[in-house]
């Protein structure tokens, strides 16, 4: 079965510092990996994708992640913080040998991402 | 361009009562899958509609059933309500395209309260 851990609860940066978001994934096969961002009352939105393509994956807002199989980690960062970062992350694996429809996602417990001014 | 929408925002509802929560999905999807995300907690996936067919189901009981109409939009109905289920649910659509994956876009939820 696929699962992921996010390692931290709660993370609080103060704005400019870079941003450290860890998760750790559990997978049978290569994995389709996700990171969306829920902020308070708003629909979950995809920061960024990993599906076997390169490893370090870009995605909005400066965000990015690096997929390391070795560590089975896929670790969010982003290089300096923002006020309006402050949100609640998920780190998400897709269910199934491929994701999208067919997959369903699976969800870790998020991260609470505080940013102080 | 109209995202996901789903109606209503909340409801109260109380134990052993019915419920209904409706999705739209964005405009050009056919695929609807429904989550619930309990406080604190990560969405739980609980089933996807494509082609008004259930096809894959999550870890919950039969007392969470669901629909998809021509037009793709989708209901979700939970019977016989318990407390536990008190819950943001959400509704997320994206497009069929065989095996390769693409996105799904959430709506921004229907918060269930049980009293």
């Amino acid at each position: 079965a696929q699962s992921v851990t996010q390692l931290d609860s709660h993370v609080s940066v103060s704005e400019g510092t870079p941003v450290l978001l860890r998760c750790n994934y559990s997978s049978s096969y290569s994995p389709s990996l996700f990171w969306y961002v829920q902020h308070p009352n708003k629909g979950l939105q995809l920061l960024l994708k990993y599906t076997s393509a390169a490893t370090l994956v870009k995605g909005i807002n400066g965000f990015e992640a690096e997929f390391k199989k070795s560590e089975t980690s896929f670790h969010l960062t982003k290089p300096s913080a923002h006020m309006s970062d402050a949100a609640e992350y998920f780190c998400v694996v897709s269910d199934g040998n491929y994701g999208g429809s067919q997959g369903n996602l699976i969800f870790g417990k998020g991260t609470k991402l505080s940013v102080k001014p | 361009d109209a995202g996901v929408t789903q109606s209503p925002t909340h409801l109260i509802k109380t134990r052993g009562q019915q419920v209904t929560l409706r999705c739209s999905p964005k405009s050009g999807h056919d695929t609807v899958s429904w989550y619930q995300q309990a406080l604190g907690q990560g969405p739980q996936f609980i089933f996807q509609y494509y082609e008004e067919e259930e096809r894959q189901r999550g870890n919950f009981p039969d007392r969470f059933s669901g629909h998809q109409f021509p037009n793709y939009s989708s209901e979700l109905n939970v019977n016989a309500l318990l407390l536990g289920d008190s819950a943001l649910y959400l509704c997320a659509s994206s497009l069929y395209r065989g095996t390769y994956y693409n996105e799904q876009f959430f709506g921004p939820g229907t918060r269930l309260t049980v009293l």
